[in-house]
């Protein structure tokens, strides 16, 4: 079975501070992994997708990376903002579970001015 | 539309009755998903469709719940016999084909009594 882990659970920085996400995964045999945001009442915001393929994707200030042989990904935030605040999630689509995501809890990420 | 569109926002009924959730997903988006988010719990899956091939219902957690979509549009999630373990959040995602980043709505909160 698929199982997701994010550490930490809950982060609360000040602005400006670097910061890594952390995301782990029991089953290496995976398409892809996604990271989204969500804020309190939406939904989900894609931020990133990596393929199995792939080492990393960026998108302004997120960096994402993806270590497949060792189940493990990592979302990094440059230079955080009060508007980063929100929960982090990320998901694997596993390659014997069809098209479903399996996701994370979610860290839960508050930036303080 | 610009983004997943889901109705209604909020629904409050009582234990027993039947409930029907709608997605309106974005247009020309081939993929359609359904998940469920309780409270403190992450993400399920619980159906996909992909044009017209027949869904992956797997996730569903019981026979009383159903989803139809016809064709590449519309698509309703109904819940007959409504218990109070189903309250939850029901989001809806949408993707261009499978292996494309999955969009959200803002999802339906779903109250039982």
């Amino acid at each position: 079975k698929q199982e997701v882990t994010q550490i930490p659970a809950a982060l609360s920085v000040p602005e400006g501070e670097n910061l890594v996400l952390n995301c782990s995964f029991t089953d290496s045999a995976i398409y892809n992994l996604q990271w989204f945001r969500q804020d309190p009442g939406k939904g989900l915001t894609s931020l990133l997708l990596i393929q199995s393929s792939q080492r990393e994707q960026t998108s302004g200030r997120l960096n994402a990376s993806l270590d497949k042989s060792s189940g493990r990904s990592t979302l990094y935030i440059a230079a955080s903002q009060p508007g980063d605040s929100a929960t982090y999630l990320c998901a694997v689509r596993k390659i014997t579970s069809g098209s479903r995501l399996t996701f994370g809890e979610g860290t839960q990420l508050t930036v303080n001015p | 539309g610009a983004g997943v569109s889901q109705s209604p926002s909020n629904k409050v009924t009582e234990k027993g009755k039947d409930v029907e959730l709608r997605c309106d997903p974005i247009s020309g988006h081939t993929a359609l998903y359904w998940y469920r988010q309780r409270l403190g719990q992450g993400l399920e899956f619980l159906i996909y469709f992909q044009g017209n091939s027949a869904p992956d219902k797997s996730g569903l957690p019981s026979d009383r719940f159903s989803a139809e979509r016809t064709g590449e549009s519309v698509s309703t999630l109904t819940i007959q016999r409504t218990q109070q373990e189903d309250s939850a959040v029901y989001l809806c995602a949408s993707s261009f084909v499978r292996d494309q980043p999955q969009h959200f709505g803002d999802g339906t909160r779903l109250s039982i009594l």
